[in-house]
């Protein structure tokens, strides 16, 4: 059974830092590419970044480009999301998610339940 | 890049079928595009692929025979006979889009299906 554990969320200070992770099981971590997407309270879904699954790709939406991080550590089958900078518009659940590649495009397969980052003072 | 249009509501009562229209627009208008459904305090469900015409692929796991796909013009359809309670979720779709050394993904505004 695949499964997606995000933990990190929490209250942080307008401006302050933040790491999200993601433990992952039930599949081979490492040949798979790896997303994050969040949603805002009430709202809908918005694609944060995304990894390949040799790390040598990385690409983000421009909302977070710059401020955001995205990276894995295929040792212990773990994504991790480095947000720096956070502002009030960046509270969100964020999910964490398996990519496939078929059919010429790239979609999310499995999703985690989320954590939430409030920022907030 | 790729823009999404869903319409923010549907509904319909138990047993009925309904259909949910995600539309491209006309510069992707031959895009593939992916349904999720994501119950309330949930994260997101895949529920399958559809390009120009059928399912691509195959669906997500669980997904009953109930839904299926149907992709026509710039629309992708997600259709849903004989509505159960449990199918009163939010419904999304997504498309991703690659050139030049960029990559973007994005997601409709999502349909909010209530079921009567």
């Amino acid at each position: 059974e695949v499964r997606l554990v995000e933990s990190g969320g929490g209250l942080v200070q307008p401006g302050g830092s933040l790491r999200l992770s993601c433990v992952a099981s039930g599949f081979t971590f490492y040949q798979y590419a790896m997303s994050w997407v969040r949603q805002a309270p009430g709202k809908g879904l918005e694609w944060v970044s995304i990894i390949n699954n040799s790390e040598t790709a990385t690409y983000y939406a421009d909302s977070v480009k710059g401020r955001f991080a995205i990276s894995r550590d295929d040792s212990k089958n773990t994504l991790y999301l480095r947000m720096d900078d956070l502002g009030a518009e960046d509270t969100a659940f964020y999910f964490c998610a398996r990519v496939v590649y078929e059919h010429g495009g790239h979609f999310e397969d499995y999703w985690g339940q989320g954590t939430l980052v409030t920022v907030s003072s | 890049q790729p823009v999404l249009t869903q319409p923010p509501s549907a509904s319909a009562s138990p047993g009925a079928s309904v259909t949910l229209t995600c539309t491209l627009n006309s510069a992707y208008s031959n895009y593939k595009v992916e349904w999720y459904q994501q119950r309330p305090g949930k994260g997101p469900r895949f529920v399958m692929r559809v390009g120009t015409g059928e399912i691509v692929g195959s669906k997500g796991d669980g997904i009953p025979d109930r839904f299926s796909v149907l992709g026509s013009g710039p629309n992708r359809y997600l259709m849903i006979r004989n509505i159960q309670e449990d199918d009163e979720s939010d419904y999304y779709c997504a498309t991703d889009h690659g050139s030049g050394g960029t990559f973007v993904r994005v997601f409709g505004g999502g349909t909010k299906l209530t079921v009567l």
